[in-house]
């Protein structure tokens, strides 16, 4: 059990194009998402954490308007970059916790913008 | 503010002799420890967890951590280390907002 997938698992996208990864638990429902950045050799960044229904929290420094999250139901979870530039590429890391428990990963998306 | 720290970057061990990957952390309160492993362009797998109970948390893949309160540490062990446990090692603690903190990360590469 606890299962989390995110689609797609890589991307390539030109500059200035808007990319949505989805981030489903596929066996559990999920009252909190969770979504870090990792950059090349170095630890995971939490940019934000949502729970179903309502908006996300943004960690600080993590602008809300380039980095849209939508938590629509306790499976699912998306992380849309909007006018994506290369400093946004990276690998995106989400998670979903049950209440009171650890958080189950996802195995990445790895974005690549040119 | 809670947060762990991994003094480690690499820990280089021969197969089959025991491993440690260090962890010290600083909470407020009592600490909920984690340790993850990640391999190459795959998302964080769950080790262990100490939240309370005996301070030896035995994990998956035959890792075990020993929390120690007086030296604030959680390291991780094995016993005879496995080329396939060559990954890169998180330790990780929960703060109050039930958000995950994590160390720098530690590489660990086994050599034949």
């Amino acid at each position: 059990g606890a299962v989390v997938s995110q689609h797609p698992s890589w991307v390539i996208c030109k500059s200035g194009t808007s990319v949505k990864i989805e981030c489903r638990s596929l066996d559990f429902q999920a009252t909190t998402m969770f979504w870090y950045r990792q950059f090349p050799k170095q630890s995971l960044m939490l940019m934000a954490t949502s729970n179903e229904g309502s908006k996300a929290t943004y960690e600080q420094g993590v602008e809300k308007d380039k980095f849209l999250i939508n938590h629509a139901s306790l499976t699912l979870s998306t992380l849309t970059v909007t006018s994506a530039h290369p400093e946004d590429s990276s690998f995106y890391i989400c998670s979903a916790s049950k209440v009171y428990n650890e958080q189950f990963f996802g195995p990445g998306t790895r974005l690549t913008v040119l | 503010a809670q947060s762990v720290a991994q003094p480690e970057d690499q820990v280089n061990v021969a197969e089959g002799n025991p491993l440690t990957v260090k962890c010290t952390y600083s909470v407020s309160g009592n600490p909920y420890l984690f340790w993850y492993v990640q391999y190459p362009n795959r998302g964080l797998q769950f080790l262990l967890k100490y939240i309370t109970g005996d301070n030896l948390v035995k994990g998956s893949y035959g890792f075990e951590a020993e929390f120690n309160k007086s030296q604030t540490s959680f390291h991780l062990k094995k016993p005879s280390a496995l080329v396939s446990d060559s990954a890169l090692y998180f330790c990780a603690v929960r703060d109050d907002a039930d958000k995950l903190i994590f160390g720098t990360g530690t590489r660990l590469q086994v050599f034949p």
